[in-house]
């Protein structure tokens, strides 16, 4: 089976740094992928990781640990505009290669 | 607009009826997914073409549902005698190849079954 894991909500201040931890069980490993979604909108793609390590992309960062079944993802220079869900997602392998499976989502609000 | 559409955004329908829904992916991409979303949860997987073959279908896709893709470019959702617990989000996404390319999401239609 499938398990994805992260906090359902956090809170941080504009202008600060935010990690966002997403933890996971799944029956196969493909890919990890964080999206962004406001309320009553797609979801947008952030980042991907697929090996170890730290993935880099401006004001957004992403964490992978697959022998700790661990990612996470960092906000630096918080704005209001990041006040948004995160959402967590594994793609498996064999008969789940071709979906994205999906955490809850961490509902983050960035306060001024 | 070359992103993903869906069609319509919005759809409110008696339990009992039936309705279908419209993606059309980015014009590149032979992959493609729907998905259903409620509030406070994320997106559940529901089912994935690639061409115009359905390849994958989750245990979440009833008998009511049946989504097609004919040609392999523009893909329905149809759900038939309505429920009340089918009122969700249906998102759709699509890809260009299933390893680390990234799905981008359409804006979802929001059915309400009243």
């Amino acid at each position: 089976g499938q398990n994805i894991d992260q906090p359902t909500e956090m809170t941080a201040t504009e202008g600060a740094i935010v990690q966002i931890n997403c933890t996971y069980q799944t029956s196969g490993f493909n890919g990890l992928f964080w999206y962004q979604q406001h309320a009553g909108e797609a979801p947008t793609f952030l980042s991907y990781n697929v090996l170890d390590g730290l993935e880099e992309k401006g004001r957004f960062s992403s964490f992978l640990s697959r022998s700790k079944g661990y990612s996470y993802l960092l906000l630096k220079e918080l704005q209001m505009k990041d006040s948004a869900s995160y959402l967590c997602a594994v793609r498996g392998q064999g008969t789940g290669a071709n979906n994205l499976f999906f955490g809850t989502g961490t509902r983050l609000t960035v306060i001024p | 607009d070359t992103g993903v559409s869906q069609d319509p955004r919005h759809k409110i329908t008696k339990r009992g009826q039936n309705v279908t829904f419209r993606c059309d992916p980015i014009s590149e991409h032979n992959r493609l997914y729907w998905y259903r979303q409620t509030l406070g949860q994320g997106p559940e997987f529901l089912t994935y073409f690639q061409n115009e073959a359905q390849l994958e279908k989750s245990r979440l896709l009833s008998d009511r549902f049946s989504a097609e893709r004919p040609k392999g470019s523009f893909s329905t959702l149809e759900i038939q005698r309505t429920e009340q617990g089918d009122s969700a989000m249906y998102l759709c996404a699509s890809s260009s190849k299933a390893g680390g390319s990234e799905a981008f999401f359409g804006q979802g239609t929001r059915l309400t079954v009243v």
